[in-house]
């Protein structure tokens, strides 16, 4: 893996549905993992920053998983609701370079 | 709310044109980045800011350039615009540079240029 890269692209589910997202990024010279949640019109939010490999953080429904050392990290949404309607995006900050890549982001849209 | 502010929203500009592009970041924070998105991507980097100089520069020309002032404000400058430049603009501050374990983003600028 080479970039960043998020899937889905794009995700629908009904309300109280649980969802999750995946996110790769190369597994060398790594620093931290970045979760944003974006919507519409506003600032993108941060949700997690994780630096250490087997990291699992928790905010409220959405929680994180980090594997460094294959290059992955998965965003989970249980009992999704409306409100959590955005694309979520990550971005992996490599070595000691203050620079953020991103990935294209998943766009999560729950149904009523 | 991130306490990070872009100006303007909106722009529309001429190609061959010149604009700013402002932000003003949280008080202490002195470390600002800039990110284009174009549509269906997701943010790449253009250049960071530390203490008010150039530290970083992803793959962009030098027609794209940066101030940083003291008082924590900053502007990204885009010379000679062209039709690819389209997209939105967004800042980011840091406390601190080079391990950015914190980033507060603004709402973007969102540019067109026709």
């Amino acid at each position: 893996i080479l970039n960043v890269e998020q899937s889905p692209q794009s995700l629908h589910v009904q309300e109280g549905d649980s969802t999750n997202f995946t996110c790769s990024f190369p597994s060398s010279n790594f620093y931290a993992l970045h979760w944003y949640r974006w919507e519409t019109a506003k600032s993108p939010e941060a949700l997690f920053v994780m630096t250490l490999n087997g990291d699992e953080k928790k905010k409220g429904r959405i929680s994180a998983t980090l594997n460094t050392k294959e290059g992955y990290s998965y965003l989970y949404i249980k009992g999704s609701q409306p409100e959590d309607s955005a694309t979520y995006l990550c971005a992996h900050l490599s070595g000691n370079t203050g620079k953020l890549i991103f990935g294209q982001g998943t766009t999560l849209q729950v149904k009523p | 709310e991130t306490g990070v502010t872009q100006s303007p929203t909106h722009l529309i500009k001429t190609r061959g044109q010149q604009v700013t592009l402002r932000c003003s970041s949280q008080s202490g924070h002195n470390t600002v980045s800039w990110y284009q998105q174009a549509l269906g991507q997701g943010p790449q980097f253009i250049f960071q800011y530390y203490r008010e100089e150039e530290n970083g520069r992803g793959n962009f020309p030098p027609r794209f350039s940066g101030l940083q002032f003291p008082n924590y404000s900053s502007e990204l400058n885009v010379n000679a615009l062209e039709l690819d430049d389209s997209a939105l603009y967004l800042c980011a501050s840091s406390p601190q540079t080079g391990d950015i374990l914190e980033a507060f983003f603004g709402q973007g600028t969102r540019l067109t240029v026709v």
